[in-house]
């Protein structure tokens, strides 16, 4: 069973584009919420991360929004760049244990 | 350089033979963790330590053994492999401050068990 549901699968954006990953999750335990990158080869790379007590965090041109409510929570690209290419995750954690998303590729068109 | 490190780095194997993959870090990390990644499936967290002689079951940890007798290093061992543990393998390491959660990753290793 998938504690953290990741969608889309993939995503093709325009240069300037603002892709948007969402993730969903059922287990109120969690209180981290990280988002990470991964390059061909390479291993993931922490992005963003967020706790429940807030609902928005930005970095940059990387933002979470986050719901507690309805247990959602989600990454926003701004002004996307070829450069972003990449695997994204989602992951919820209780601290000791993480549990990760299925991953989105992105593919950023120049 | 702050780094976490795996060996080796690709693997073919037989089943049932005895294999252990290395993992050292050298950033004073009191947390280490062994996941798999797989098409479609994400990564799925092994086994996690909290500290040395500490370890716990994640998500996955059929088939797999750890130990953490030193702080640094935190090897996966896999008893007698078989064919469904092909995958990509990352061990990654974070500290235990509880408003910071960082882990960070090794390159991976990518095991094939024929």
């Amino acid at each position: 069973q998938q504690q953290v549901k990741q969608s889309p699968q993939s995503l093709i954006v325009q240069k300037g584009g603002i892709p948007i990953i969402n993730c969903a999750y059922e287990n109120t335990a969690f209180d981290y919420f990280p988002w990470y990158q991964q390059f061909p080869g390479k291993g993931p790379a922490l992005l963003i991360a967020i706790r429940p007590d807030v609902s928005e965090k930005k970095e940059g041109r990387f933002t979470i929004s986050f719901n507690k409510s309805a247990k959602q929570f989600s990454l926003h690209i701004m002004d996307s760049q070829p450069g972003d290419s990449a695997t994204y995750f989602c992951a919820a954690s209780t601290g000791n244990q993480f549990y990760f998303g299925t991953g989105t590729s992105l593919t950023v068109i120049p | 350089e702050a780094q976490v490190t795996q060996n080796p780095r690709y693997l073919i194997t037989v089943t049932g033979k005895k294999l252990t993959v290395t993992c050292s870090q050298n950033m004073n990390h009191e947390y280490m963790s062994w996941y798999r990644q797989d098409p479609g499936l994400g990564l799925r967290q092994i086994y996690y330590s909290m500290n040395v002689e500490v370890t716990d079951k994640g998500d996955v940890p059929e088939g797999y053994k750890v130990s953490r007798k030193e702080k640094r290093n935190f090897p996966l061992i896999l008893e007698s492999p078989s064919p469904n543990q092909t995958s990509l393998y990352f061990c990654a390491s974070s500290l235990r401050d509880r408003a910071v959660y960082e882990q960070f990753f090794g390159p991976g290793t990518r095991l094939t068990v024929l």
